[in-house]
């Protein structure tokens, strides 16, 4: 079946450091991948997704590459702010397999401190 | 504006009660989930829906019930909840595959 393991945090930065989260998976077909934030006290929203090998997804300085020889999507950011310090999830979708089900990773909580 | 309602946000309740957590959507999205959200084990899939009628169990549905009588609506139904049900449980919604759009949250608690 399908997998994400992502690193395990929580990860602590202080502004304006480089930051980045680890992301691989397990897919019996050619996944759609996808980052997912979760800002306290509030759901899921889409950051950004890649729906094949090589594409670049990228949105609010973020962005993840997705290599499929690698099985991975790292997600990175330059120089990040208070701001984002939020849980970040990795997940993907098969739906060329015929499953829409989003699989998700166990999540990563990042504090980013003054 | 384009979202996903659940509600309630916050629900506390004792055993055995039944209760149903409502989840509509406006885009007109054929497929909808339902996801509980535990620390340490991210989110799971509960049940899902391809389209009006059309359900299926997702990796942890024992407990829940869905129906999908209407394209915009799909409730979460607990006949007899438990304790082990307190958690967080998102709806989600996606025109089949790309794009998914998650409502708020539900943190139910079962005592």
């Amino acid at each position: 079946g399908n997998s994400v393991t992502q690193m395990e945090g929580p990860v602590t930065l202080s502004e304006e450091a480089f930051l980045t989260i680890n992301c691989t998976y397990t897919a019996t077909g050619y996944p759609s991948l996808f980052w997912y934030v979760q800002y306290p006290g509030e759901g899921l929203q889409l950051l950004l997704k890649a729906t094949k090998a090589d594409d670049k997804g990228s949105n609010k300085g973020f962005e993840a590459t997705y290599r499929k020889e690698t099985t991975s999507f790292h997600l990175e950011k330059g120089s990040v702010q208070v701001s984002d310090s939020a849980v970040y999830f990795c997940a993907l979708s098969d739906p060329g397999a015929g499953s829409y089900q989003l699989t998700f990773g166990k999540g990563t909580k990042l504090s980013v401190i003054p | 504006e384009a979202q996903v309602t659940q509600n309630p946000r916050y629900l506390i309740t004792v055993t055995g009660k039944k209760l149903t957590v409502t989840c509509s959507q406006n885009m007109n999205h054929e497929y909808m989930s339902w996801y509980r959200q535990d620390p340490g084990l991210g989110l799971r899939q509960i049940y899902y829906s391809m389209n009006v009628e059309v359900t299926d169990k997702g990796d942890v549905p024992e407990g829940y019930k869905v129906s999908r009588k209407e394209k915009r609506n799909f409730p979460l139904i607990l006949e007899s909840p438990s304790p082990n049900q307190t958690s967080l449980y998102f709806c989600a919604s996606s025109p089949l595959g790309y794009g998914y759009t998650f409502g708020s949250g539900t943190r139910l608690t079962v005592v």
